[in-house]
């Protein structure tokens, strides 16, 4: 069985200051990792994936997450917070073995930021 | 490039009157298909997959149904729509890669 924690399910940040979304996972065999993003209405975004490679993972518009296994976490984070970034955002496990099929998906976290 | 098509964007139905939702994929062969559905404030909870023409996989029992006559099309309906249907539908797509999304059909029923 695999599941997924967010930690948070708002996050608020001033413009210009790091972003830290929490993540931790659960999974009995070798995962794959994902986060999307979500801006209202609209559908999911892929941010960025690990799939057994590097464990530091960069994605789009400035965004990387770390897998660690011995925290079994892939918190996301950014440098610099930009007001485009206000949006939902999931973490995603995966069962390699089992691929797409078995995806499961965090509740989210809200990312707010403040001018 | 593949693109993801999905509509419509917004949908007002009444209880009782049937549904059909269409998504397309364009620029890729034999995809993975699915359709999920994504309640207010909660996570999103797939419904249905499929690996080829024909091949449907429901995974929570409801008042939908899905089908795909052809290889880069995916229909998600129902014949009679109950108030416990409304919410966020969104169809994606993949090829041994993560999911692409469409950009997901808000359905109100009234």
């Amino acid at each position: 069985a695999q599941s997924v924690t967010q930690l948070d399910s708002h996050v608020s940040v001033s413009e210009g200051t790091p972003v830290l979304l929490r993540c931790n996972y659960s999974s009995s065999y070798s995962p794959s990792l994902f986060w999307y993003v979500q801006h209202p209405n609209k559908g999911l975004q892929l941010l960025l994936k690990y799939t057994s490679a590097a464990t530091l993972v960069k994605g789009i518009n400035g965004f990387e997450a770390e897998f660690k296994k011995s925290e079994t976490s892939f918190h996301l984070t950014k440098p610099s917070a930009h007001m485009s970034d206000a949006a939902e955002y999931f973490c995603v496990v995966s069962d390699r073995n089992f691929g797409n099929e078995k995806l499961t998906f965090g509740t989210g976290t809200r990312l707010t930021i403040i001018p | 490039s593949q693109t993801i098509h999905q509509w419509p964007a917004t949908l007002v139905q009444p209880v009782g009157s049937p549904l059909s939702l269409e998504c397309t994929v364009e620029g890729t062969s034999n995809p993975n298909l699915y359709w999920y559905r994504q309640a207010a404030g909660r996570g999103l909870q797939l419904l249905f997959y499929s690996v080829g023409i024909g091949q449907i996989s429901s995974e929570v029992p409801q008042n939908l149904s899905a089908s795909r006559p052809q290889d880069r099309q995916f229909i998600l309906s129902s014949k009679k729509l109950l108030l416990s249907d409304s919410g966020f539908y969104l169809c994606a797509w993949s090829v041994r890669t993560a999911l692409q999304f469409g950009q997901g059909t808000r359905l109100t029923v009234v």
